[in-house]
């Protein structure tokens, strides 16, 4: 069966260094979803991607966060630098299309630790 | 303002105790109600989507109502492994968002 990978599952930094997650969608997916999780809450959207366009980032703190999806494919999200408000599971996840009614499959996430 | 609301947060049952989770919407022309269970540590795993009011979905020991207001996950006869995380999500036809709820965090006692 098909799944979302994440790499790495868990990360422990420094806060002002810099991190990176990677993810890869489901085979053929066109849409790719960053998510935050903070313990004891659902997920907040961060960015979403159709193919490799960036499609809704309106809740990236882009002062430090960025993200890419190069060739539509995989992606990358990136803190630089991290803050210890950072600390919390980062989940990825893919659909089909984002104009049909397709639900979203997710990654296992990779838990971040800002000491 | 789009927002989904899930209660209660918590709920304890005994194996084979039957339950129902509720999550409530306020989803502008709701495109659809999506449920997923989350184990602690791991990814959510999708379970369900509902797309209009009187849709119904089951599979194995839940089962899955959607009504104008709210949706319902029922639970029966429930063993311990079932116990998780429980969110649901609602996507307005507008826009891209998954509105998640907070969750309910369900424990099955032996």
């Amino acid at each position: 069966e098909a799944e979302v990978a994440q790499s790495p599952r868990y990360k422990i930094t420094e806060k002002s260094q810099a991190v990176a997650f990677w993810c890869d969608p489901i085979s053929g997916h066109a849409t790719l979803y960053w998510y935050r999780q903070i313990l004891g809450q659902g997920p907040e959207l961060l960015v979403q991607f159709q193919d490799e366009s960036v499609v809704d980032d309106s809740q990236l703190p882009k002062d430090r966060f960025s993200a890419e999806r190069l060739k539509g494919v995989d992606s990358t999200l990136k803190i630089q630098p991290a803050e210890l408000g950072d600390s919390a599971m980062y989940l990825c996840a893919s659909s089909q299309d984002r104009l049909s009614y397709n639900e979203q499959f997710f990654g296992p996430g990779t838990r971040l630790t800002v000491l | 303002e789009d927002q989904v609301t899930q209660s209660p947060e918590a709920l304890r049952l005994q194996e084979g105790e039957s339950s129902s989770l509720n999550c409530s919407y306020t989803v502008s022309g709701l495109r659809g109600l999506f449920w997923y269970r989350q184990d602690p540590g791991k990814g959510p795993e999708f379970l369900f989507t509902l797309y209009s009011a009187g849709e119904e979905k089951e599979k194995e020991r839940l089962k899955a109502t959607l009504t104008k207001k709210e949706s319902f996950l029922h639970i029966t006869a429930p063993k311990p492994e079932d116990s998780a995380t429980y969110l649901c999500a609602g996507a307005p036809n507008t826009g891209n968002q998954f509105y998640f709820g907070t969750g309910t965090s369900l424990t099955v006692i032996p």
